[in-house]
């Protein structure tokens, strides 16, 4: 089984400066994915960005970018020049064997003007 | 961008009635699934379908629930008797193959509230 832990409940941020969601996971296998999931207040489930546990390089998506340490099983995901359209819940998740994702608790990030 | 579609987007229902959640996958797409948020909560797994049967379910998916894929388009979950503690958004979501390489598309999920 799997779990995704999330530290931080809220966050808040200036416009145009950086936040960083903390993120950890457990699960025994080797072949896995990671995802953020943002959630505005419309409730709807946008995938931010993933990454591939066998690939050691950090993907990156505009302003998203994550910190991947396998070995301390840490997914941090990184929002540079924030901005107001940020503002929402962020989750981290775990696809590994079998199709289900499991997700963590939740980072609400608040991007203040 | 091919989308996930999920009607109806809030429904209303009275404790003890039956509810219908649709959602029309993508359309190349083979597997299916249906998981819960209660407000305020994390996103919970519920059940995952593949070739007209259920691959996995979870613990909250007791008798109450039902999903089908009636007419090869629609993916469907059905609530027999709702409760209370059934108030929460439901998201459809699905992907072209299990493994693990492959990622979801989510809808945009439809909120029930049982009064």
């Amino acid at each position: 089984a799997q779990t995704v832990t999330q530290s931080q409940p809220e966050m808040s941020v200036q416009e145009a400066e950086t936040v960083t969601l903390s993120c950890t996971y457990d699960t025994s296998e080797n072949n896995y994915y990671l995802f953020w999931y943002k959630q505005p207040p419309s409730r709807q489930m946008i995938l931010v960005i993933r990454q591939e546990a066998y690939k050691q390089q950090n993907a990156t998506e505009n302003r998203f970018s994550v910190n991947f340490q396998k070995a301390a099983k840490s997914f941090s995901l990184k929002i540079s020049d924030s901005q107001l359209g940020d503002t929402a819940m962020y989750f981290c998740a775990i696809k590994a064997a079998g199709n289900k994702l499991t997700f963590g608790g939740g980072t609400r990030v608040l991007v203040k003007p | 961008e091919p989308e996930v579609t999920q009607t109806p987007s809030h429904q209303v229902t009275q404790m003890g009635q039956e509810v219908i959640l649709r959602c029309v996958p993508i359309s190349n797409h083979l597997y299916f699934y249906w998981y819960r948020q209660i407000l305020g909560q994390k996103v919970e797994f519920l059940v995952s379908f593949y070739n007209n049967e259920i691959s996995e379910k979870s613990e909250i998916f007791d008798d109450q629930f039902s999903v089908e894929r009636p007419d090869g388009s629609n993916f469907t979950l059905k609530i027999r008797s709702t409760k209370l503690e059934d108030s929460a958004m439901y998201f459809c979501a699905s992907s072209e193959s299990p493994s693990v390489t492959y990622g979801y598309t989510f809808g945009s999920g439809t909120r029930l509230t049982v009064v």
